[in-house]
């Protein structure tokens, strides 16, 4: 059973748009929600991560929206660049077990 | 400071052979983690190593898989007799504390490239 669900599976921005990654949630135990992002021929990476305490989270161009009553988080990515084009996974975990959505394939348009 | 390396980054056998395969950690990381991603599903937990120990093998599908750490340094999974299903990537984690452990900070899991593994 898939614990982290993530929609879109694609999608395709035009640069300086904004990209937008949802992703739901059922255990409440899960206590850590990680982005990765991952290049091809690559192994995904950390991105940025949230506490379920914080209710947003900015760095830089990304932001984590969590919403804990919902058990919904989402990435947006603001001013999409070419260099964005990835593959973006949101994972939760409890303790060092991390759980993954299926991923999300960005694709920014110059 | 060198990454997480894992060999061989492709690996195509018959069904019913046996396949090894590597992950180096980056140095000093006694956390070592096997995921696996099949058919562009989700990246799926394999098991978990704290130096040499196995910590949790719950994601580990059936008997056929074999994961080894030698004197808490590298690691190896093996898949004998390999089967159609046992085919994706392989990635390989490794960190130095645990998430979110007593001191209750997170830290980082780095991944390796991942090893494509089809099983034909």
């Amino acid at each position: 059973q898939q614990q982290v669900k993530q929609s879109p599976q694609s999608l395709i921005v035009q640069k300086g748009g904004i990209s937008i990654i949802n992703c739901a949630y059922e255990n409440t135990a899960f206590d850590y929600f990680p982005w990765y992002q991952q290049f091809p021929g690559k192994g995904p990476a950390l991105l940025i991560a949230i506490r379920p305490d914080v209710s947003e989270k900015k760095e830089g161009r990304f932001t984590i929206s969590f919403n804990k009553s919902a058990k919904q988080f989402s990435l947006h990515i603001m001013d999409s660049q070419p260099g964005d084009s990835a593959t973006y996974f949101c994972a939760a975990a409890n303790d060092y077990k991390l759980s993954f959505g299926a991923g999300t394939t960005v694709t920014v348009r110059a | 400071e060198a990454g997480v390396t894992q060999f061989p980054s492709h690996s195509v056998i018959e069904k019913g052979q046996t396949v090894t395969l590597r992950c180096d950690p980056i140095s000093g990381h006694d956390n070592l983690y096997w995921y696996r991603r099949v058919m562009g599903k989700e990246i799926k937990f394999l098991l978990h190593f704290v130096k040499e120990s196995k910590q949790d093998e719950s994601g580990m599908p059936n008997n056929r898989f074999l994961a080894e750490r030698t004197g808490g340094t590298y690691s190896t999974l093996k898949v004998q007799p390999a089967e159609l299903e046992d085919s994706g990537v392989y990635f390989c984690a490794s960190s130095r504390k645990l998430i979110w452990g007593l001191a209750g900070v997170a830290d980082t899991q780095y991944f390796g490239p991942g090893t494509r593994l089809t099983v034909l």
